[in-house]
């Protein structure tokens, strides 16, 4: 396996704009988080999702995050309207559920710069 | 809910020393305890990882202790090297939190020539 897909992996966009990010799962994997990455806060869980429900979006910043996975091997996670402040990294990472814990592997990232 | 902290946020060492950093965590349910490492420009990766049944674990040079009672566990790497400058995060799960990785702020480890 590939490991987990994400793209793009540079994006830059105007205040304003719709981002959508994507991200291809690990085969075989049930689990599927988002993560934003600052330099001031660190590593966030926005949202995730088991079997391609949405467990816990308490992490989504505003209403204007939104996460879909309308398959067991993709999901999108859009930005709209983006604001320079959602200016990160956006990592999605999978993980599978095999009598506990196992480990979760991450996606190189979506570097997004909102000007 | 689970709360993970961890120390120190910036840690530096004199190449072929050891680093040690520490996490403590606030849900006695947790049970499982992994180590990523991720380097400049990178993702993070798993190095190590404990679960509440054990006591230490070992993998080359770097090892995780765990203390139950006391609600904390530390990495320890051993001899370091220039490639073990990264930033290293802590991170606590358990069966009640439906296995999601709660995680600390993560330690920037720098390794001086």
């Amino acid at each position: 396996d590939a490991g987990v897909i994400q793209s793009p992996r540079h994006e830059v966009t105007e205040m304003g704009q719709e981002v959508t990010l994507r991200c291809k799962p690990i085969s075989g994997h049930d689990y599927l988080f988002w993560y934003r990455q600052t330099m001031m806060r660190g590593l966030e869980l926005l949202i995730y999702f088991n079997n391609n429900v949405p467990i816990d979006d308490s992490g989504m910043p505003e209403d204007r995050f939104s996460a879909k996975m309308p398959n067991a091997s993709f999901s999108t996670l859009k930005i709209q309207p983006s604001e320079p402040r959602d200016s990160a990294v956006y990592f999605c990472a999978s993980r599978y559920r095999d009598r506990g814990f196992t480990e979760a592997f991450f996606g190189q990232g979506t570097r997004l710069t909102v000007v | 809910g689970e709360n993970v902290e961890q120390h120190p946020s910036t840690l530096s060492v004199q190449e072929g020393d050891s680093a040690v950093i520490k996490c403590t965590y606030s849900d006695s349910a947790s049970n499982y305890f992994p180590w990523y490492k991720q380097e400049l420009g990178k993702r993070p990766q798993l190095i190590i990882d404990i679960r509440s049944n054990v006591g230490e674990k070992k993998d080359q040079r770097i090892a995780v202790t765990l203390n139950k009672t006391a609600k904390h566990f530390s990495l320890h790497i051993t001899e370091t090297q220039p490639e073990d400058s990264a930033v290293y995060f802590c991170a606590a799960s358990s069966v009640d939190s439906n296995y999601q990785l709660i995680w600390g702020a993560g330690t920037k480890l720098i390794i001086k020539p």
